[in-house]
């Protein structure tokens, strides 16, 4: 079952904050971040790890609650390159795969 | 490195014809996988594969075939291409971790197939 994201889609001025959630039906292992922009390929932007390890890069943090199956991703001060469609993609236990989320369209306006 | 490349960027077929998508990566990662994305729509894993020689079925893969002879390739199979295939097909690469979980995907640019 795909995971669900809220919102859908969002419009923000450059500067505000924004929070993407993501919910599975299923005991997590991991949760991945990917943000594609039009026309592109997705590209990794973190995971969230079981226990609380965390990989990244840029300004952009997230966290992860097992218990619940969900996980946030935060995105402060945001500037225009932000924009694009950002994909969270749980992985559960025993799978090499990724089972990606509906999307949430991010539009950052100046 | 270029990362992982695929072959063509565009293709329009006729229903009923076959082709093949080329997906290579030169990272040296054992995981890959093929998805698809409609338009508007998230991602779908249509086969991946742990090794060379290992491959196994994801969400959609129906009307598909995969082999992986090598490390580097993992080529996608259509048979009988239908309206339905019409799509946006990426192949991806990861590391293995040891133990549980998985490195981060990384994608090819992607083939934008039309089926008319």
């Amino acid at each position: 079952q795909q995971p669900v994201q809220s919102p859908q889609a969002v419009i923000l001025r450059e500067g505000e904050d924004a929070v993407i959630n993501c919910s599975s039906s299923k005991a997590l292992y991991s949760v991945h971040w990917y943000r594609q922009k039009h026309g592109e390929a997705p590209v990794f932007l973190m995971i969230l790890l079981k226990g609380g390890e965390q990989k990244g890069h840029e300004k952009i943090s997230a966290s992860f609650n097992e218990k619940k199956q969900q996980s946030s991703l935060y995105l402060t001060a945001s500037q225009l390159s932000y924009s694009g469609t950002y994909f969270c993609g749980p992985e559960d236990f025993g799978n090499e795969k990724l089972t990606f989320g509906t999307g949430t369209r991010l539009t950052i306006i100046p | 490195n270029a990362g992982v490349t695929q072959t063509p960027k565009f293709r329009i077929l006729k229903i009923g014809q076959s082709m093949t998508l080329q997906c290579t990566q030169d990272m040296n990662h054992n995981y890959m996988y093929w998805y698809r994305q409609d338009p508007g729509m998230g991602l779908k894993l249509i086969y991946y594969s742990v090794g060379a020689g290992i491959t196994d079925k994801g969400e959609v893969p129906n009307g598909y075939n995969v082999s992986r002879s090598t490390t580097e390739d993992f080529p996608l199979r259509l048979e009988l291409a239908a309206p339905s295939q019409t799509s946006v097909y990426f192949c991806a690469s990861s590391y293995a971790r040891e133990g549980p979980g998985s490195y981060e995907q990384y994608f090819g640019p992607g083939t934008r197939l039309t089926v008319t």
